[in-house]
């Protein structure tokens, strides 16, 4: 059985850095066409996808928030971290990270973290 | 960075179908990709429900029910997931999804079931 569960603070102020882990069982991130992504929801809001690391260490950025966004992975504690520069309020919302494989794309997700970005 | 669109709502009665579309922008060939749909209900992370790029290309979640089940209409440059059968814990927000080497949602559906 797959989970994942996204840890990390539930809030941080403007201009500062986020730090998510995700920490995951069931599958291993050294396996073939395995990935790990992150994705956002602004409360009320769409998803919105962040960042992806495959098992392979090919990584892929959302191209609007690429500058801020670093993503990694440390296949030895199962885990992926996420962390995103100088924080805004606008980046409020709820952060999943999810599992994937070649075909079936965030088929498994964990149940968010909510991050609160205010002074 | 594209945007996938859906429209904001839809509604029908228990029984009756749902047929939910996402529309690809112009410069985006639908025929190219698969399409992904995900339901998420009030308070819950989203669920994969499947996959469809073609009638012998297609992925169903685990434990999805096959009245749910995707499909394309090329004219309109648009992916469609239609909901058989509509029932009362199908009312939810319904996303899809196209990786074109990065992940890009639509704008999301709520479906009300009346």
């Amino acid at each position: 059985q797959i989970t994942l569960k996204e840890s990390g603070p539930t809030l941080v102020k403007p201009t500062q850095t986020l730090t998510l882990t995700c920490t995951f069982s069931g599958f291993s991130l050294s396996t073939s066409a395995v990935s790990v992504a992150w994705i956002r929801q602004p409360p009320g809001k769409a998803l919105e996808w962040l960042a992806l690391n495959y098992w392979d260490d090919d990584k892929r950025y959302s191209p609007s928030l690429k500058s801020r966004l670093t993503i990694t992975k440390d296949t030895s504690k199962n885990q992926v971290v996420l962390t995103m520069t100088n924080m805004d309020p606008v980046d409020t919302g709820t952060y999943y990270c999810a599992h994937s494989t070649e075909e079936d794309l965030f088929d498994v997700w964990g149940q968010g973290t909510l991050v609160t970005v205010s002074s | 960075q594209p945007v996938l669109t859906q429209p904001p709502s839809s509604s029908a009665s228990p029984g009756e179908s749902a047929r939910l579309t996402c529309t690809l922008p112009s410069d985006i060939n639908v025929g190219s990709y698969s399409i992904y749909w995900y339901q998420q209900k009030p308070g819950s992370p989203p669920r994969f429900l499947l996959y469809y790029y073609s009638d012998s290309h297609r992925g169903q979640g685990s434990g999805v029910p096959s009245r749910f089940s995707g499909s394309k209409d090329a004219s309109a440059n648009t992916g469609i997931l239609l909901i058989s059968g509509l029932q009362s814990e199908d009312e939810a927000d319904y996303y899809c999804m196209i990786w074109p080497s990065i992940g890009v949602f639509g704008t999301g559906t709520k479906v009300t079931v009346l």
